[in-house]
């Protein structure tokens, strides 16, 4: 069974400093693993996505996360937080061999960023 | 505009009074969702449709029904809807192949309130 845990509900970090966002995943085959964003009164943006492609993914406004199968982690990271970056982040995870529609969606991590 | 359309955006209704919710697509795309957004739950797979004519129970389909007679639309109908379903609704589309690892295009959300 497929399952996505967002270690940290809320994450606050001042503006130009790092953002870590972290998201552990289990899934019994090859996961495909994507963040999505959320501003208020929005709907979801899609961040980035991984595919079984290059571990490494890089996604749009300086976001990027790692897929690292030993630790089952997709963590997501920007150099410099910028004020539009708060929002609500979520990772979500789908059975990547199997021709479903099923995702699973983690808990949301609520980004705060300070001036 | 490509763009993922639900109407209405606000909904108050009473216990038992049937509703349906309207979602519409542009991009005809063969995959559509519905989940639902409670606080610190994250978003949770309500129904979706591979196909038209194709739809499947997500993680929490009771109370909700659906249906995909065209491809471009993907209603949401509470039959008898009860105040545990106050939640806010979101339609997502994608384009699909084998495995799933599409983007998800999300509707900007139906807040509904059941009294």
């Amino acid at each position: 069974a497929q399952s996505v845990t967002q270690l940290d509900s809320h994450v606050s970090v001042s503006e130009g400093t790092p953002v870590l966002l972290r998201c552990n995943y289990s899934s019994s085959y090859s996961p495909s693993l994507f963040w999505y964003v959320q501003h208020p009164n929005k709907g979801l943006q899609l961040l980035l996505k991984y595919t079984s492609a290059a571990t490494l993914v890089k996604g749009i406004n300086g976001f990027e996360a790692e897929f690292k199968k030993s630790e089952t982690s997709f963590h997501l990271t920007k150099p410099s937080a910028h004020m539009s970056d708060a929002a609500e982040y979520f990772c979500v995870v789908s059975d990547g061999s199997s021709n479903t529609g099923k995702l699973i969606f983690g808990q949301g991590t609520t980004l705060q960023v300070k001036p | 505009e490509a763009q993922v359309t639900q109407n209405p955006r606000y909904l108050i209704t009473v216990t038992g009074k049937k509703l349906t919710v309207t979602c519409s697509q542009n991009m005809n795309h063969e995959y559509m969702s519905w989940y639902r957004q409670d606080p610190g739950l994250g978003l949770r797979q309500i129904y979706y449709s591979m196909n038209v004519e194709v739809t499947d129970k997500g993680d929490v389909p009771e109370g909700y029904k659906v249906s995909r007679k065209e491809k471009r639309n993907f209603p949401l109908i509470l039959e008898s809807p009860s105040p545990n379903q106050t939640s806010l609704y979101f339609c997502a589309s994608s384009s699909t192949g084998i495995s799933f690892t599409g983007t998800l295009h999300f509707g900007n959300g139906t807040r509904l309130t059941v009294t």
